[in-house]
């Protein structure tokens, strides 16, 4: 069965501090996502990854970097955490291919920055 | 301009009722994806369904189908005989195939709610 997970359900940092996002996927993906989701506004895209160490900015990158040292690995960081970064940050993976391939998406992680 | 919008915020619908779930999307590419998920309120996103911009046929799965309409540039989500599990956020999305873009573009969403 697909399975794509997130470190956490939940976390609470303060303004300031690093925050690392943790995403794996078991299924030899080569594409990895990351996406924030604020009301109104559904899914943003921060950054993709292509393949390993590959990585290319999205819709929003600004304060965001990533990290794809392994295919199953994807991190998103949070250099520096501000409180408009308080959110719910969802990781997916999928195949490279073109075509009607879903992605996959983990259970979200919800973000709150104090 | 806005890629994909969904403009119903929210949706009210009886139980065994249809209901239909609009999208429109805005691309220049010609050959793109179409997606819809679901989003409980646990929160995991739960693919219902695609369509291709090169299919003729209507995507059906299940109790969902897709009304894709390509010179409106709309792909509507159709829910038969809506069921109280089917409460949920609902999201259309595109993948754009011609200009390499490997991520969805999602719209907004629209909040269904269904009433016993």
């Amino acid at each position: 069965d697909v399975k794509v997970t997130q470190s956490s359900r939940y976390l609470v940092k303060r303004t300031g501090e690093k925050v690392f996002l943790e995403c794996v996927q078991d299924m030899d993906h080569e594409n990895m996502f990351w996406y924030r989701q604020d009301p109104g506004l559904g899914l943003r895209l921060i950054y993709f990854s292509y393949d390993v160490k590959m990585k290319e900015k999205g819709d929003i990158p600004e304060g965001y970097s990533v990290s794809r040292e392994k295919k199953e690995r994807f991190s998103l960081i949070l250099e520096s955490a501000s409180t408009n970064q308080t959110s719910m940050y969802l990781c997916a993976s999928k195949i490279h291919s073109r075509g009607p391939y879903e992605q996959y998406f983990g259970p979200g992680t919800r973000l709150t920055v104090t | 301009a806005q890629k994909i919008t969904q403009t119903q915020p929210g949706m009210f619908v009886q139980e065994k009722e249809a209901v239909t779930l609009d999208c429109t999307y805005d691309t220049s590419d010609q050959s793109y994806g179409l997606f819809w998920y679901k989003q409980p309120s646990s929160g995991e996103m739960i693919f219902l369904i695609y369509q291709g911009s090169y299919d003729e046929q209507n995507a059906t799965e299940g109790r969902y189908s897709l009304n894709f309409q390509k010179a409106r540039k709309s792909a509507n989500l159709v829910i038969s005989a809506s069921q109280l599990g089917d409460s949920a956020m609902y999201f259309c999305a595109m993948r754009e195939e011609d200009t390499g873009r490997r991520a969805l573009t999602f719209g907004s969403g629209t909040r269904l709610q269904v009433q016993p």
